[in-house]
């Protein structure tokens, strides 16, 4: 079973405008959450994470939201560049544990 | 920065043929993991250290060993490659466990 979901396995966002990436999960033991940015043939580099006892992270052009309620996170990537397109991964860390759980990616292409 | 490296970049080889995909860091990170990851599918955890001699198996099954005989160093074996075993490998490092820091993966074909 899959405990971190990416539903939507791609994403095209015109440059210059918001890009949302979305991630839902099912452990409520996850405590940690943290996104991935992968080009191809490289391996993955963190962008942003968020405590559970947090509801939004922000760092630059990067904000990250948490819903626990509903089990669901987002990235929003405002203003998106062609520098951002890539495979975006969600992750999640389960309370006590210091493994990371991955989502299966969202591949963002950013158009001029 | 993160510094982790890993060798070869890729690689293909025959069936039957051991192989060993060789992770260093020089940021002297105890944590230590190696991921599989197959085209457009999540990371799975196979292996991870939590320190020298400290060795356990991840999430999914994997028929490779690592070893963890000096901090900044972590290899991962497969005794006889299979084609099943093709994929992508990544190596990561942490120090809390929380931020990984991933080397660049090592691309695995066994023909």
């Amino acid at each position: 079973d899959q405990q971190v979901k990416q539903n939507s396995p791609s994403l095209s966002v015109q440059e210059g405008r918001i890009s949302i990436l979305n991630c839902d999960y099912t452990n409520s033991m996850f405590d940690y959450f943290l996104w991935y940015k992968k080009y191809p043939a490289e391996g993955p580099t963190f962008l942003i994470s968020i405590s559970s006892i947090k509801d939004k992270n922000e760092d630059g052009r990067f904000t990250v939201f948490l819903n626990k309620s509903a089990k669901h996170l987002s990235l929003h990537i405002v203003p998106s560049q062609p520098g951002d397109s890539a495979v975006y991964f969600c992750a999640a860390i389960p309370q006590g544990a210091q493994k990371l759980v991955f989502g299966q990616g969202t591949r963002l292409t950013i158009n001029p | 920065e993160a510094d982790i490296y890993q060798t070869p970049r890729y690689l293909v080889i025959g069936t039957g043929k051991k192989i060993t995909l060789e992770c260093s860091q020089t940021m002297g990170h105890d944590k230590m993991y190696w991921y599989q990851q197959d085209p457009g599918m999540e990371l799975h955890l196979i292996h991870y250290s939590y320190g020298v001699n400290s060795t356990e198996k991840g999430d999914l099954s994997s028929e490779s060993t690592v070893s963890r005989i000096r901090t900044e160093h972590f290899p991962l074996t497969l005794e006889s490659a299979r084609p099943s075993h093709t994929s992508q490998y990544l190596c990561a490092s942490s120090v809390l466990g929380y931020e990984q820091y991933f080397g660049p993966g090592t691309r695995l074909t066994v023909t």
